[in-house]
């Protein structure tokens, strides 16, 4: 079965700190692995994207991580403010099937950044 | 400003009511998609379209239905089958090789 798991279900930092979010899966067949972030009340937006050869990729303060062999995902924040209070929510793209690219959403991590 | 605009914002039902929602996009994508978002858990996709006057059921499709009359529009209308409705609902488009890009959502509450 599909899945995509994401720890912590939620974490509480203080500004300026850094954090690191998990996202663990059991895609198959896998195509890309996608971050988004989606602030209370508005839609998802994306933060990186990364295929099958890449282990990294960086977008500002936001660094995301692929080891396709363990198939593990971390999503790092770096000097946090408050402004990255949200759910980040790791994807997974189980290729091109049934006529469309197929993700699997996991549930979110919800990041509170406290002054 | 390229985008996709959800309308309305909030929506209510009542029993035995069906709802439309709004979806229309002016990014030129050929595909669209409406998902459902409850609590703790991931999007569930509902219904998707990869071309005007075609459409395919997701994975919770019992109690929607869809229609791609335009490139632009993708309404969704819950139907009064859909006996848990209670959730906030995303409209998402895409064009190949790039992410999905969403809109704002509309939260559907039962009166």
């Amino acid at each position: 079965k599909n899945q995509v798991e994401q720890s912590p279900q939620s974490l509480i930092i203080l500004e300026g700190k850094n954090c690191t979010l998990q996202c663990n899966y059991t895609v198959s067949p896998f195509s890309n692995l996608r971050w988004y972030k989606q602030d209370t009340g508005r839609g998802p937006v994306s933060l990186t994207i990364m295929t099958f050869s890449e282990n990294t990729k960086s977008n500002g303060r936001y660094t995301a991580t692929l080891d396709a062999d363990t198939k593990q995902s971390s999503l790092h924040i770096t000097a946090s403010q408050l402004s990255d209070s949200a759910s980040y929510i790791c994807v997974v793209s189980a290729g091109f099937s049934g006529g469309y690219n197929k993700l699997i959403f996991g549930a979110g991590t919800r990041l509170a950044v406290h002054p | 400003d390229g985008g996709i605009t959800q309308s309305p914002k909030y929506l209510f039902r009542k029993e035995g009511q069906n709802v439309t929602l709004s979806c229309e996009q002016n990014l030129n994508h050929d595909a669209m998609y409406w998902y459902r978002q409850d609590p703790g858990q991931g999007l569930r996709l509902i219904y998707y379209s990869q071309i005007v006057n075609d459409f395919q059921k997701g994975d919770i499709a019992e109690g929607y239905s869809v229609s791609r009359e335009k490139k632009e529009s993708f309404p969704l209308t819950v139907t009064s089958a859909q006996k848990n409705p209670t959730a906030f609902y995303l409209c998402a488009s895409s064009t190949v090789g790039q992410p999905q890009h969403f809109g704002d959502g509309t939260r559907l509450s039962i009166l």
